[in-house]
């Protein structure tokens, strides 16, 4: 089955600097990789979505690439703001389409 | 447009009682999940449901867990006898198409 990888567990960083977590997957077959943000006692909630079919994509301070070739994919935030505190969970669907998880990124940014 | 309801929110109970969950997706959405979510881990796909049958439960402790979803909407997740291993929170989610949505979770403790 599809096994998820990702980098680093926690991250750190200065207000107005970038953040990036890298994901790595096993199946080649994956072809839907979703980001969830997770707020302390809340429920994940997507805040990003690649499909096989493309590079890369964009919305507004979010980013996210995929490389099929070496199976990875990375989030990248800009201008971080306290607000984007919390714990990002990378996903890949395996060849039954079932969903699966990064073990997440604790991001902190300080002011 | 309303999200995935789940209750009780919280519960706290004794290793070997019992415990139900209870799920109410996203109006139309054939795909319902159950997950569950160890503090510091990502979700962990319990069982899966299109409509009301299973399509994935391979991850669910069957000696002690079972779900359903008779009418092919809501759906109860049991846990019978519980462990203290089993202390998580059990997402719901459901989906119409790839993108997933969760519910708020039920925060279990078995103490």
């Amino acid at each position: 089955g599809e096994n998820v990888e990702q980098h680093p567990s926690t991250l750190s960083v200065q207000e107005g600097d970038s953040a990036v977590i890298k994901c790595t997957y096993s199946d080649s077959a994956s072809n839907y990789f979703p980001w969830y943000k997770q707020e302390l006692g809340k429920r994940p909630q997507l805040i990003i979505d690649i499909r096989s079919n493309v590079g890369e994509k964009k919305d507004q301070r979010i980013a996210v690439t995929l490389n099929k070739t070496a199976k990875h994919f990375s989030l990248h935030i800009t201008e971080t703001q306290p607000e984007d505190s919390a714990v990002y969970f990378c996903a890949a669907t395996d060849s039954w389409g079932k969903l699966q998880f990064g073990a997440g990124t604790q991001v902190v940014v300080t002011p | 447009e309303a999200g995935v309801a789940q209750s009780p929110r919280y519960k706290i109970i004794e290793k070997r009682q019992s415990v139900a969950f209870w799920c109410n997706p996203i109006s139309g959405h054939a795909t319902l999940y159950w997950y569950q979510q160890i503090l510091g881990q990502g979700p962990k796909l319990l069982i899966q449901f299109q409509n009301n049958g299973v399509v994935d439960d391979s991850q669910l402790p069957k000696d002690r867990f079972s779900a359903e979803r008779l009418k092919g909407v809501d759906s109860t997740l049991k846990i019978q006898p519980a462990k203290l291993e089993d202390s998580a929170v059990y997402l719901c989610a459901s989906s119409s198409g790839d993108t997933i949505y969760f519910g708020e979770g039920s925060w279990l403790t078995v103490v």
